[in-house]
């Protein structure tokens, strides 16, 4: 099946710095969302990609999706301790269809 | 509006035992899904449903079966539980009434199988 491979696998940054995370697949997704879990809760969307190309914020968090489709990447600026968590990349080729989750970012921030 | 829910939190099975994880939705929405997260390797879809009465393969559907007889409720079926199902089990339904279509996670289930 199609795979997601997201990177890095965790990331320890101080309180104040921005924060990178990407997503690549060698298969083509028509939209790709960003997730971000907290301990003991489901993923929470936050930002979804429908366009190749496109560039969408969302407060301090940047997404864009690859003009190939075949990847993705999360920016977060100025990042606060609020921010903690396990960010997920996720595809979908179809419609509300079968999607698929990289294994995660865990990120932590020191304050 | 409770959002997502799902019964139980937590529940430890002997191999081959069976049971059955509820997921229920207040928000009137459509589609329905069954997710199991395992270390390092993210979310895997079971299962999911795009409305009363249907459902349909995911990633990893083997060993699991589910229902969908009413629109709120999505129930995931282990038959015979097996080790290799200890996990933690998400349930989500898809808004499709708002842009971007978003889909709400309920707070998860966490199985272990002995």
């Amino acid at each position: 099946g199609q795979q997601l491979n997201q990177s890095p696998q965790s990331m320890f940054i101080q309180e104040g710095e921005d924060v990178s995370m990407n997503c690549t697949s060698s298969s083509i997704f028509n939209t790709w969302l960003w997730y971000k879990q907290e301990p003991g809760e489901g993923p929470v969307l936050l930002i979804a990609l429908y366009k190749a190309g496109e560039l969408t914020s969302n407060g301090r968090l940047t997404a864009q999706f690859g003009i190939t489709r075949k990847d993705s990447f999360l920016n977060i600026s100025a990042s606060i301790p609020s921010d903690v968590g396990i960010y997920f990349c996720a595809g979908q080729q179809d419609y509300n269809n079968d999607m698929r989750f990289g294994a995660g970012t865990r990120l932590t921030v020191k304050p | 509006n409770a959002g997502v829910t799902q019964t139980p939190k937590f529940r430890v099975l002997k191999t081959g035992q069976s049971m059955t994880l509820l997921c229920a939705q207040d928000m009137n929405h459509e589609y329905m899904y069954w997710y199991r997260q395992d270390p390092g390797m993210g979310l895997r879809l079971i299962h999911y449903s795009v409305g009363e009465g249907t459902t349909a393969k995911g990633e990893v559907p083997d060993g699991y079966n589910v229902s969908r007889l009413k629109k709120q409720n999505f129930l995931l079926g282990l038959e015979s539980a097996a080790p290799s199902q200890t996990s933690v089990y998400f349930c989500a339904s898809l808004d499709t009434g708002e842009f971007p279509d978003t889909q709400y996670f309920g707070p998860g289930t966490r199985l272990t199988v002995l």
